[in-house]
């Protein structure tokens, strides 16, 4: 069965940096878009960033661009995200989730992890 | 702050039929397909909804969707606890970016 499974969380301090991973199983991963989505404390869901299936393709919310950087290993099954200069408003749970494969990009998302938490705090 | 602007919270009793609404633009909902997620704290995000009016395979038919011009629903009939939960609409925008609503939180009376 598809499985996307988040690690890399952590209590970080301003300015830091982290890296989450998640490792994908039960489909042919390197068919997929991906994308990473966040949730902060009593906020919504926000889209973060997506990458196509070879790598090529990639698409970050304008409000992250520069900081955030969203990569792919298709031979490991896994995707990445890398998050520079991190701000206490970047506190949040970050999902990893996988695209329709018939609709490439679009906002149909039809596995999700269970998410990583990342805190940022001195 | 959303672009996509969804009522904060919503209620119901048992049974009955309660409709959350998602209000974009001309460059979002009217011109792209709307997506409805039901997200219960702790768990993974599911999608209800795609396509503005389809639901996947396991989804029950007490959920739908639909749209006119800039604004998409959700409707949800014979309200049940277990449907107690925030819900979120998803859209493309015109750059081919993700857009998610602010989210509503629905409460089973």
């Amino acid at each position: 069965q598809v499985r996307l499974v988040e690690s890399g969380g952590d209590l970080v301090k301003p300015g830091g940096s982290l890296r989450l991973s998640c490792e994908v199983s039960g489909f042919t991963f390197s068919d997929y878009y991906m994308s990473w989505i966040r949730q902060a404390p009593g906020k919504g869901l926000e889209w973060v960033a997506y990458i196509g299936p070879t790598g090529s393709t990639i698409n970050t919310a304008d409000s992250l661009k520069g900081r955030f950087s969203i990569s792919r290993d298709n031979a490991k099954n896994f995707l990445f995200l890398q998050i520079n200069s991190l701000r206490a408003e970047d506190t949040a749970v970050y999902y990893c989730a996988r695209h329709d494969f018939w609709t490439g990009s679009s906002p149909y998302l039809d596995f999700w992890g269970q998410g990583a938490l990342v805190t940022v705090s001195s | 702050q959303s672009v996509l602007t969804q009522t904060p919270s919503a209620s119901g009793a048992p049974g009955q039929r309660v409709t959350i609404t998602c209000s974009g633009g001309s460059s979002n909902i009217r011109t792209n397909s709307v997506y409805w997620y039901q997200h219960v704290p702790g768990a993974a995000p599911k999608l209800l909804i795609y396509d503005t009016d389809q639901r996947p395979s396991g989804v029950p038919d007490r959920f739908s969707g639909s749209k006119s011009g800039t604004s998409a629903s959700l409707a949800i009939s014979g309200l049940r606890s277990e449907d107690e939960a925030h819900y979120y609409c998803a859209v493309w925008d015109n750059k081919l970016s993700v857009l998610f609503g602010g989210g509503t939180k629905l409460t089973v009376l």
